[in-house]
């Protein structure tokens, strides 16, 4: 079975800095992998599908990249608004989310 | 507006059965796979289970089959989780998510509010 890590497990950033979390499956996805962020008591928020194509809606300051086994998520200039936890998921007929990434304020 | 509103979680004892409800709109209900995703408190999310467009293809995860069953009405725009021989480790938040069909697989772009389901004694 494909497992998913995610580093760092925490990460504690300043607004204005850019951001990056990291990925990793287990065995080869190609870039069949999206991003969500979630704020507490709220659902996750879809931000990135197929590793690197931007949801609609979604700020411009969010990309993403990779493809294979190691992939990012990249927060270009981190707003107040960003503070949140941020998951990977495996797109597969039985998807798989990674184990997450707290995002919290310096 | 793409609305999703679940009712139906509650306190249950371990071993009961409880159905989820998934009422659906602001989008054409029945061109969408659906699906119910779980959060366990303080964890990440955790796929249950996605059905087709026709209901001809359920599919759930390990944890669950055997227990849960998915299903949906088109002509209610409504998606149900029907859970049965519940475990503790089964308590969560359920929510449920449209989901995009990505050459067979899997993405969630529209997700509910979340019902609560507690298994205690």
């Amino acid at each position: 079975d494909i497992q998913l890590t995610q580093s760092p497990s925490f990460l504690s950033a300043s607004v204005g800095d850019r951001v990056t979390i990291t990925c990793r499956a287990s065995q080869r996805i190609s870039y069949y992998l999206a991003w969500y962020q979630q704020k507490p008591g709220k659902a996750p928020n879809l931000l990135i599908y197929a590793a690197s194509t931007l949801q609609s809606g979604v700020s411009s300051r969010f990309s993403g990249s990779g493809s294979g086994t190691e992939f990012t998520l990249t927060i270009s200039s981190l707003q107040p608004e960003d503070f949140a936890t941020y998951y990977c998921q495996y797109l597969n007929s039985h998807p798989l989310f990674g184990p997450g990434t707290k995002v919290d304020i310096k | 507006e793409v609305q999703l509103f679940e009712s139906g979680g509650g306190l249950v004892q371990p071993g009961g059965s409880l159905r989820l409800s998934c009422a659906a709109s602001g989008f054409t209900f029945d061109s969408y796979v659906m699906s119910w995703v779980r959060q366990a408190p303080g964890k990440g999310p955790e796929w249950v289970s996605s059905l087709s467009v026709g209901s001809s293809t359920a599919y759930y995860a390990d944890s669950v089959r055997g227990r849960f069953g998915i299903s949906r009405d088109n002509s209610k725009n409504s998606l149900y989780l029907q859970m049965n021989s519940l475990r503790a480790e089964d308590t969560a938040l359920y929510y449920c998510a449209t989901a995009r069909n990505y050459g067979g697989r899997f993405y969630f772009d529209f997700w509910g509010q979340g019902a609560l389901v507690i298994v205690s004694s």
